[in-house]
């Protein structure tokens, strides 16, 4: 069982490129969402989505874009990459609904360097 | 819009100690999940507890136990026989379950166990 897959792990990048950050997961979970992790702030959503089809911006979607056309997979887009999306990126996954308390599943995150 | 408080950001213990990580949550909402997730130095997010809010009696796992006090919107780790490697950054995290499922992570408290 893989879990939550992301690629790549490292990535470095000049300014005004665009990549796209892979997620893939085979847990059939419903939710799934990136986060991007910078010192001293935690864990801050991007986008999220709760199934295929539908998606929803977090707390920082500016400048990436997402798309969920399975449920598996859940890529990541910088459109056009500036120095302050230098950061550590993660991909989760969870079930939905009521019952006990479903945690999520994370990658094991892509470090992106911007130059 | 709910938000999530950890106001130690590093905190240290000595082995075989105890120690309390702070949580604190602002919310309107009256069914959520709590969570307590690890990151050691690998970057892997690891759970470590849950809580679901309409719960009352505090979880535990193992050396891992929880203070959840809903009036006062509070949610403490605390770990017991503190071990090496307990060492790492420990996130507090929020998952509505009403209506979008978003799951909103604290900023993190690193925790040293000295020996």
């Amino acid at each position: 069982n893989a879990g939550v897959t992301q690629t790549p792990k490292f990535q470095v990048l000049k300014t005004g490129q665009s990549m796209t950050l892979q997620c893939a997961q085979d847990m059939n979970h419903e939710y799934m969402s990136w986060y991007r992790q910078d010192p001293g702030m935690g864990l801050r959503l991007i986008h999220y989505s709760v199934g295929a089809g539908i998606t929803d911006q977090g707390e920082v979607p500016n400048g990436y874009n997402v798309s969920r056309s399975t449920t598996e997979d859940f890529p990541l887009r910088l459109l056009s990459a500036a120095p302050s999306q230098t950061s550590v990126y993660f991909c989760a996954s969870s079930y939905l609904g009521q019952g006990p308390g479903q945690p999520q599943h994370f990658g094991d995150g892509t470090r992106l360097s911007i130059l | 819009a709910q938000t999530v408080t950890q106001s130690q950001p590093e905190m240290s213990v000595q082995e075989a100690e105890t120690v309390t990580l702070s949580c604190t949550y602002d919310t309107s909402e009256s069914d959520y999940y709590l969570f307590w997730y690890k990151q050691p130095p690998s970057r892997q997010m690891i759970l470590v507890i849950r809580q679901e809010a309409y719960k009352q009696q505090n979880a535990t796992e193992n050396r891992f136990s929880v203070n959840f006090q809903k009036a006062a919107k509070s949610f403490s780790l605390k770990i017991s026989d503190s071990q090496l490697g307990d060492a790492a950054m420990y996130f507090c995290a929020y998952r509505s379950e009403s209506g979008t499922y978003k799951y909103i992570f604290g900023t993190g408290t690193r925790l040293k166990v000295l020996a």
